[in-house]
């Protein structure tokens, strides 16, 4: 089985600071994935990195994946109350599995106070 | 473009009652999921399949069925609802290509067994 871990679980801070969530786990992912939920919706996607290293921005959020394949985060810059949701990070099954299917961590769940 | 549709949206069932939870998806993907989602513990995947006709258990089936007779649907059963079968449910389709493995969730059927 494998594990992702995500710290903090909970996050409460100010509109303006920056923040970092992160998603860890002892197995290598082929991909690694962000979602955001809101309340009484399902989670969306956000990004998805593939490779170790990988770099991507979308507007004032930075995902990052490891070196090994096995960890990512997510930074945001200047926090907005539109940012309040649970973000999820899930793991692709590795490319030599029978299914490709995604492991989920348990969630941060992030509130931006105006 | 609907993208992938539960229903119901709310359901309330007495213990030992049963139910089907209705997945459909549009966009053609091959692989579909069923998660339970409960307070502090993510998303965690009941039961999968990789394609029509196809299903493979999860982390969590017990007490759980499901069945893919056409690649659009997937449906989840309850034989005999349990107090501990209380959560949401979200249903998920995913394609695969290269390394990604990407999901898009319907909203949640929200489940109260009394």
């Amino acid at each position: 089985t494998q594990l992702l871990e995500q710290s903090p679980q909970f996050l409460s801070i100010q509109e303006g600071e920056n923040l970092t969530v992160y998603c860890n786990s002892s197995s290598v992912f082929s991909s690694l994935q962000w979602y955001r939920q809101e309340p009484g919706e399902g989670p969306v996607l956000l990004v998805t990195v593939v490779t170790g290293g990988e770099v991507k921005k979308l507007k004032r959020l930075t995902f990052q994946f490891g070196d090994a394949r096995k960890d990512s985060s997510l930074h945001i810059t200047a926090a907005q109350p539109g940012d309040t949701g649970l973000y999820l990070c899930a793991g692709g099954g590795p490319s030599s599995g029978s299914a490709r299917q995604l492991t989920f961590g348990s969630g941060t769940q992030l509130t931006v106070l105006p | 473009n609907a993208g992938v549709t539960q229903t119901p949206k709310f359901r309330v069932l007495k213990t030992g009652q049963s139910m089907t939870l209705l997945c459909a998806q549009d966009m053609n993907h091959e692989y579909m999921y069923w998660y339970r989602q409960d307070p502090g513990m993510g998303l965690r995947l009941i039961h999968y399949s990789v394609g029509e006709g196809t299903t493979a258990k999860g982390e969590v089936p017990d007490g759980y069925n499901v069945s893919r007779l056409k690649k659009q649907n997937f449906l989840l059963g309850l034989e005999s609802a349990a107090p501990s079968q209380t959560s949401v449910y979200f249903c998920a389709s995913s394609y695969y290509r290269g390394l990604r493995t990407e999901a898009f969730f319907g909203q949640g059927t929200r489940l109260t067994v009394v």
